[in-house]
Formats: structure tokens, C-alpha cells, sequence
């Protein structure tokens, strides 16, 4: 099936660096989100981008973080600076255009450690 | 907005035996989808189930749930556990709108025990 790639797959930073989370989407969608999950919690939504534009963000999506996909690049995720409380696996989704049931298709997740 | 609600968080079965998982939701616009995710250790979700048809029941992997619009209810369900079961499961729904947006619960932990 469609697949989700995400580089790197573990990120150790100091905190207060800055750190950037790479997603290869699936390659005809257009719709694109970042997840947070701490160890041993659910899953929660950070941001939601179409594009060119975050259509959505929550509580969880600080000043510090932004996100981009320059010219069908990669969506990145960008935290500066970071934080102790920003160590957390990082999931990568995207989903075609709307109509249909069309679901979100996830990649693997970085596993980010912030020191 | 929209929200679901996963009323359990830790859910433990015995193998062999029927388990059920409760979702919820809560919609002020026209809902295209309804989804059971399920994430395996260390794995990323991944889809078990969609439905977007009112009163039909989907199946896929033993699972099945059927969408209930005047119960506002997706419910999980396996008439016989097994230990490969063990995973966090997600409700999520999907809005018909222009931002596309995805609301998921916050997971039911499964664990089947022997």
C-alpha cells in the first residue's frame, strides 16, 4: 500500500537547539499532518497543512514549531528552540484530496529526545 | 467542533473471548468517515476499519463495527479475542470539509491475556 517515510527515525538534540523532522508523503496527496505521542500515551494532533497553508493547529502547536513544504519537498516539522517536554515520537500522516473515505496513511514516526 | 470519545482507556480480555470497544462522536458538520486505527508496539497506526454508510456493518481482520448516526456510535467488536489482538485502538472521523481535519480519540489499550 501507499507508504509514509519519515527521516530520521531517532533524533537526539540538546535542548534549546533547534531540530527538523522530515515527512515523504505519499506521493499524490495533498493533505498532510504531524502527531505527537509521548511514551506509553495516546496519540495527539499537532497541525494540519494543505496547500501551502496550516489549516489547523492545536494547543500542543507552540510558537516554536512551524512547518513547510517547499516546492513538493519534504513537509517538515521545525522546533526551535526545543524543549524537555518536546521528547516524544513524532508521526507523519498525509490523505489525498477530500471526497470518499479516504484515510490518513502514517509513517513509522521519529523517536525525538530532547536532552 | 467535532470530538470522539473512547470511555475506556485500558481494556483486558482472556483469549477466546468476545471483547468490545466503545467510540462516540460528536459532529457539527457533515462527517465523511468514521476509522478504527490500531497501533502495534513500536508501529505507526494503521487503518483496521472505515465506514462512512449509516447502519452498515464493515469487517476486516475479525473486527467489525457498524456506524450508528442516531446512537452517534462506532463501536469495536470481536466475537473471539487473540493474544496478536494486543494494541492501542483509535476511533478517529474524518469532517467533510475544506480543512480535512481528523479527530481521533484518545486510544483504548487492549491486552489479551492467555
Amino acid at each position: 500500500g501507499p507508504k509514509v517515510l519519515q527521516i530520521p527515525s531517532h533524533q537526539i538534540i540538546d535542548m534549546g537547539q533547534m531540530v527538523t523532522l522530515n515527512c515523504d508523503p505519499v506521493s499524490n496527496h495533498l493533505y498532510f499532518y504531524w502527531y505527537k505521542q509521548i511514551l506509553g500515551q495516546q496519540m495527539e494532533f499537532l497541525v494540519n497543512f494543505y496547500n501551502g497553508k496550516v489549516m489547523e493547529k492545536s494547543k500542543l502547536f507552540k510558537d516554536q514549531f512551524s512547518v513547510e513544504r517547499p516546492d513538493g519537498s519534504y513537509f517538515t516539522l521545525k522546533i526551535q528552540p526545543t524543549a524537555l517536554e518536546d521528547s516524544a515520537v513524532y508521526f507523519c500522516a498525509s490523505s489525498p484530496d477530500w471526497g470518499g473515505s479516504y484515510e490518513q496513511y502514517f509513517g513509522p514516526g521519529t523517536r525525538l529526545t530532547v536532552l | 467542533g467535532d470530538s470522539v470519545t473512547q470511555t475506556e482507556g485500558l481494556v483486558t480480555v482472556t483469549e477466546g473471548l468476545p471483547v468490545k470497544l466503545n467510540c462516540t462522536y460528536q459532529t457539527t458538520y457533515l462527517t465523511i468517515a468514521f476509522f478504527w486505527y490500531v497501533q502495534y508496539l513500536n508501529e505507526a497506526p494503521q487503518v483496521l476499519l472505515k465506514s462512512s454508510t449509516d447502519n452498515k456493518r464493515t469487517e476486516h481482520q475479525g473486527f467489525h463495527a457498524t456506524l450508528h448516526k442516531s446512537s452517534s456510535s462506532f463501536h469495536l467488536q470481536k466475537s473471539s479475542a487473540q493474544l496478536s489482538d494486543s494494541a492501542l485502538y483509535y476511533c478517529a472521523l474524518r469532517e467533510n470539509t475544506g480543512y480535512q481535519n481528523f479527530y481521533f480519540g484518545k486510544g483504548t489499550s487492549l491486552t489479551v491475556i492467555p
